[in-house]
């Protein structure tokens, strides 16, 4: 079965910190891994795309890593700030129009 | 929210009613989805389209159906809403499918429907 597992479900951290957010999947055959950040009340915005042959992915603070032999990526975010308050979805893609799986979400709170 | 607006915002409806949700781009991208969004669940695919009247089933697609008469319009309707059907609805477009690292999906800003 095509699954993605996220975890920790939430985190809290002080505004400044790092962090590192995981993901796990299982879906076959692999096409691409994306991350998105949601804030509430607000759709998914896309934050990197990384296919099989890439290791790592930056935007910003945001740096995305993948090992596509154990079938785990990650997110890493530097320095907080309050605006990284929001859920981070990881999503495996099979290739087609209906070939993503959604990861349930990290929920991260950033405290001041 | 990349030209993808939805309507309404926020509805409550009532068991047995019938729902239509709107999507509408501005973009011009041929794929159009609506997916669910439930607590303890990723996005869910309910239906999607590649191309206008060309539409496909997802994996929830039970209890909807959805129309597109032109490229910039993606209607989903609930035939007779239930109360499993409270959800968050989320619209997203592409350019392409997910096999292409290009094609990035961008979702709408969602509607919240409570069916009581």
């Amino acid at each position: 079965k095509n699954q993605v597992e996220q975890s920790p479900q939430s985190l809290i951290i002080l505004e400044g910190k790092n962090c590192t957010l995981q993901c796990n999947y299982t879906v076959s055959p692999f096409s691409n891994l994306r991350w998105y950040k949601q804030d509430t009340g607000r759709g998914p915005v896309s934050l990197t795309i990384m296919t099989f042959s890439e290791n790592t992915k930056s935007n910003g603070r945001y740096t995305a890593t993948l090992d596509a032999d154990t079938k785990q990526s990650s997110l890493h975010i530097t320095a907080s700030q309050l605006s990284d308050s929001a859920s981070y979805i990881c999503v495996v893609t099979r290739g087609g129009a209906d070939g993503l799986t959604f990861g349930k979400g990290t929920h991260l709170i950033i405290q001041p | 929210d990349a030209g993808i607006t939805q309507s309404p915002r926020h509805k409550v409806t009532e068991t047995g009613t019938p729902v239509t949700l709107r999507c509408h781009q501005t973009e011009n991208h041929r794929y159009m989805y609506w997916y669910r969004q439930d607590p303890g669940h990723g996005l869910r695919l309910i239906h999607y389209s590649y191309g206008v009247k060309d539409t496909d089933k997802g994996e929830v697609s039970d209890g909807y159906s959805v129309s597109r008469s032109k490229t910039e319009d993606f209607l989903l309707t609930l035939e007779s809403a239930t109360s499993s059907q409270t959800s968050v609805y989320f619209c997203a477009i592409s350019g392409g499918t997910s096999a292409s690292k290009t094609h990035e999906q961008y979702f709408g800003p969602g509607t919240r429907l409570t069916v009581t």
